[in-house]
């Protein structure tokens, strides 16, 4: 299975502000995948980052609020900007491995306030 | 796009008594079927999946059954204990093979 490592894995920010998520992975993959659960709620796709394009965003997600960066096939950032209490969750990072499997990293606890 | 139900949302059981719980997806082309168990704090975990060409699946006292036809899968836990006690989400994979569209969850509590 993939080892993927997420930063940071908590963090309590403020209003309007940005904050970026790494997600690193141990072995090369073609897709990679960025989810949101929100307090109690399931878990949502929020978009694929695929690497040399851009990542493809689920509905009621945009690329102006969540933007991606997938600069190769082991790396990949979010960022929430300008964040509000709303996008306060559990910000989930995953890659499929070892056929089709789906493995999730840490996982960053996002606070804002 | 794919649509994931997932009942019930809370399960109580005994120590040592079965518990089920039941998905339902929407795309008949959907292939892959994991279930995972999330500990309050930590990040889901994958405990058990399925694919299309397969009804059954065992791991020790977990099973996984699938009915492409009825498009609609199963996770079985047997002789339950309190440590069982968790979140369980069912997944789909949707039309790009590999993302997966999770159900809304089951919460078990196995009490002693």
């Amino acid at each position: 299975s993939a080892v993927i490592s997420q930063k940071p894995s908590r963090d309590i920010c403020q209003r309007g502000t940005s904050l970026t998520i790494q997600c690193q992975v141990d072995s090369q993959v073609t897709m990679m995948f960025w989810y949101r659960q929100q307090p109690g709620q399931s878990l949502t796709l929020i978009a694929t980052a695929n690497q040399g394009s851009e990542a493809t965003y689920e509905s009621g997600f945009v690329i102006d609020k969540f933007p991606i960066s997938r600069p190769n096939l082991t790396f990949s950032t979010l960022t929430v900007s300008n964040m509000s209490p709303e996008d306060s969750s559990i910000y989930l990072c995953s890659v499929e491995s070892s056929g089709n499997t789906i493995y999730f990293g840490e996982g960053s606890w996002l606070t804002v306030v | 796009g794919e649509n994931v139900e997932q009942h019930p949302s809370t399960l109580s059981v005994q120590e040592g008594d079965s518990a089920v719980i039941k998905c339902t997806y929407s795309d008949s082309a959907s292939n892959y079927f994991p279930w995972y168990k999330q500990e309050l704090g930590k990040r889901p975990q994958l405990i058990i999946d399925i694919r299309s060409n397969v009804g059954e699946k065992k791991d020790q006292r977990i099973a996984v059954t699938l009915n492409k036809t009825a498009k609609h899968f199963s996770l079985h836990i047997t002789e339950t204990q309190p440590e069982d006690s968790a979140v369980y989400f069912c997944a789909a994979s949707n039309q790009a093979g590999t993302a997966l569209i999770f159900g809304k969850g089951t919460t078990l509590s196995v009490s002693s």
